[in-house]
């Protein structure tokens, strides 16, 4: 099966530090992607990338900022944390055109 | 612009009977349709899909039919159980799009009663 692994489930930051969420998936994906999700707004996309060291913009990238220097791992990285990045943060992974696997997320609190 | 819409936040079935879940899109280039399940504090799981060049996929107690004339899909649960309960998204993927970027729904959250 394949194993998507957000590093933290939950994470308390304060306003203005800077943060770094990872994803690691072990099934050789090409493309990775990071979502958020907001109650009654749904899987929103932040960013995605379709090899080591590209990145491409979703639909909310204003904010956020994403590395990939290995196809296994992709991060998502929060500049200056504010309290409207407050979500439930989902990585995935997929092959080609398939389906995606997501990992089990991580619940950030901004204070 | 929504190009996936789910336009029920929440449906509420007694258990045993059926769940229709509904899904409408607009943009005609979508090729393929997928539905997810998410259980609070989990990652979505994929639970089925359809190519546009169907009409219906089932897959045990669930079924995805696709009308592709009125832009509509819905998936069909039977019967309906507790562990169903669950935020459901539909998704879409556009023909020759960005591998494997889909476009998701706002979700439908079905509560199953005992």
């Amino acid at each position: 099966d394949v194993k998507v692994t957000q590093s933290s489930r939950y994470l308390v930051k304060r306003t203005g530090e800077k943060v770094f969420l990872e994803c690691v998936q072990d099934m050789d994906h090409e493309n990775m992607f990071w979502y958020r999700q907001d109650p009654g707004l749904g899987l929103r996309l932040i960013y995605f990338s379709y090899d080591v060291k590209m990145k491409e913009k979703g639909d909310i990238p204003e904010g956020y900022s994403v590395s990939r220097e290995k196809k296994e791992r992709f991060s998502l990285i929060l500049e200056s944390a504010s309290t409207n990045q407050t979500s439930m943060y989902l990585c995935a992974s997929s092959w080609g055109g398939e389906k995606l696997f997501f990992g089990s997320g991580t619940q950030l609190s901004v204070l | 612009d929504q190009q996936v819409k789910q336009n029920s936040p929440s449906l509420s079935v007694q258990e045993g009977r059926i769940s229709i879940l509904n899904c409408d899109y607009t943009n005609s280039m979508f090729d393929y349709f997928l539905w997810y399940k998410k259980y609070p504090a989990e990652g979505p799981t994929f639970l089925i899909s359809i190519s546009s060049i169907k009409d219906k996929n089932e897959d045990g107690r669930f079924t995805v039919f696709l009308n592709k004339s009125a832009k509509h899909l819905s998936l069909h649960i039977v019967p309906s159980q507790p562990g169903d309960s669950a935020v459901y998204f539909c998704a879409a993927r556009t023909q020759g799009g960005s591998q494997g970027n889909l476009i998701f729904g706002k979700g439908t959250k079905l509560s199953v009663k005992p």
